[in-house]
């Protein structure tokens, strides 16, 4: 079954410092997508990306970007110049086939706690 | 404005009572989905639908139900078959329920006395 980890559970930064959030998954599928969310305190999961498996380009927006290595099966997530804002639980995310009913379910990582003081 | 509303935020509920939790779209999203959270753990599916009339099981869905009567709405029960529901439940719904990212809502925390 796939599977997806985030081994980092809480991670504590200053403002200002560069931090990245590893994730590494399994699979046995040959098509699949990655997410990665973030949950702020007040509980709703705000969607930050989608990559499929074949695109391993990197990704910048903003501050944030993503390193895609299917080699490691890796999707790490790098926020520069963190801001006490950043500071949340981020999961990361694998799409999960079902081959009964054609459909993909999402599976999630336990979340790494982002903590980002002044 | 579109999104996911979840009606309530906090829940109370007696042991051995049923409950229902709210959810409501306007995106006009095929597919619908509820999540059970549990403090430092990922989120587990409880049920999906990909369209109206139609929903399945996920992974633990046992003692708890759902329906999907309207595309808007995807109401979830949490019955008093449920050994452990003290827990944050999240709804979700996506464009088709295939490789899209999922939208979520504010989440019902619900409390067992």
């Amino acid at each position: 079954a796939q599977k997806v980890t985030q081994a980092q559970t809480e991670i504590s930064v200053v403002e200002k410092e560069d931090v990245t959030l590893d994730c590494v998954y399994e699979t046995r599928d040959t098509t699949y997508y990655l997410f990665w969310y973030k949950q702020p305190p007040s509980g709703e999961l705000v969607f930050l990306i989608r990559r499929n498996s074949f695109d391993e380009q990197n990704e910048i927006s903003g501050r944030y970007s993503w390193n895609f290595q299917k080699s490691t099966s890796s999707f790490n997530f790098t926020i520069t110049a963190s801001q006490v804002v950043d500071s949340a639980v981020y999961f990361c995310a694998l799409s999960e086939a079902d081959w009964d009913t054609g459909f993909q379910k999402l599976v999630f990582g336990t979340g790494t706690r982002l903590l980002v003081s002044p | 404005d579109g999104g996911i509303t979840q009606s309530p935020k906090y829940l109370f509920r007696k042991e051995g009572q049923n409950v229902t939790l709210s959810c409501e779209q306007n995106l006009n999203h095929d597919a619908m989905y509820w999540y059970r959270q549990d403090p430092g753990q990922g989120l587990r599916l409880i049920y999906y639908s990909q369209i109206v009339n139609d929903f399945q099981k996920g992974d633990i869905a046992e003692g708890y139900s759902v329906s999907r009567e309207k595309k808007e709405s995807f109401p979830l029960t949490v019955t008093s078959a449920q050994k452990n529901p003290t827990a944050f439940y999240l709804c979700a719904s996506s464009i088709r329920a295939i490789n899209n990212e999922q939208f979520f809502g504010p989440g019902t925390r619900l409390t067992v006395l």
